[in-house]
């Protein structure tokens, strides 16, 4: 299955410092994305990047993916205490594909 | 912006009574779907739904499970006889129609915590 691994599954840092997460699946992609879960909330869609690009960012967000390691990164620069939250990655989506996800990485920003 | 939204936002039932979990997916999406997540663990995908019928279901989704689309608007998740590990927080997603690439993006609906005493 194509299932996202993400590593570290936590994760504190102080306010201001980057936040690099990672992500590994097993399968061949068309797509990866990056999902946002507040605490007992719902999921936020973050970015998808196409499994021919390298590299995406949106605003303080840097995603890569490297297809010959079947990984991705999520960095956040300059971290807010408003981005702790756990982050996903997730594969498939497409059609009528399902989407599966990793067990996330719980990211903690200290004021 | 447009979102998906889900009512209602807690559910609590007892066991071997029904639930209907509502959502109102994004007004031009035709893609939807239900996942859940017991507390700690993954988000788990339960069954997709295009053209008014199901297009891929998980092993989770059993007979006790069912979804419908009763009007243009809403999209239902069904549970005959809710049992403790139906415990879970329930999402909706939507996706519009479309060729692959940014269009494969699912959007989530804000979830329905089910609690089954």
């Amino acid at each position: 299955s194509q299932q996202g691994e993400e590593d570290p599954q936590a994760l504190s840092i102080q306010e201001g410092e980057n936040a690099t997460m990672n992500c590994s699946y097993k399968t061949s992609i068309n797509n990866l994305q990056w999902y946002r879960q507040n605490s007992g909330r719902g999921l936020v869609h973050l970015i998808l990047i196409r499994s021919n690009e390298r590299e995406k960012h949106s605003g303080r967000l840097r995603v890569t993916l490297d297809t010959s390691k079947k990984s991705s990164s999520l960095l956040i620069t300059a971290s807010r205490a408003a981005d702790t939250a756990s982050y996903f990655c997730a594969t498939g989506g497409g059609g009528y594909q399902k989407v599966t996800f990793g067990i996330g990485t719980k990211l903690q920003v200290i004021p | 912006e447009p979102e998906v939204t889900q009512t209602p936002s807690h559910q609590v039932t007892q066991m071997g009574q029904e639930v209907i979990l509502r959502c109102v997916p994004i007004s031009n999406h035709l893609y939807f779907y239900w996942y859940r997540q017991i507390l700690g663990q993954k988000v788990e995908f339960l069954v997709s739904f295009y053209n008014n019928e199901i297009s891929e279901k998980s092993e989770i989704f059993d007979d006790q499970f069912s979804v419908e689309r009763p009007d243009g608007s809403n999209f239902t998740l069904k549970i005959r006889s809710t049992k403790l590990e139906d415990s879970a927080m329930y999402f909706c997603a939507s996706r519009e129609p479309g060729l692959a690439g940014d269009l494969d993006t699912q959007y989530f609906g804000p979830g329905t915590r089910l609690t089954v005493l």
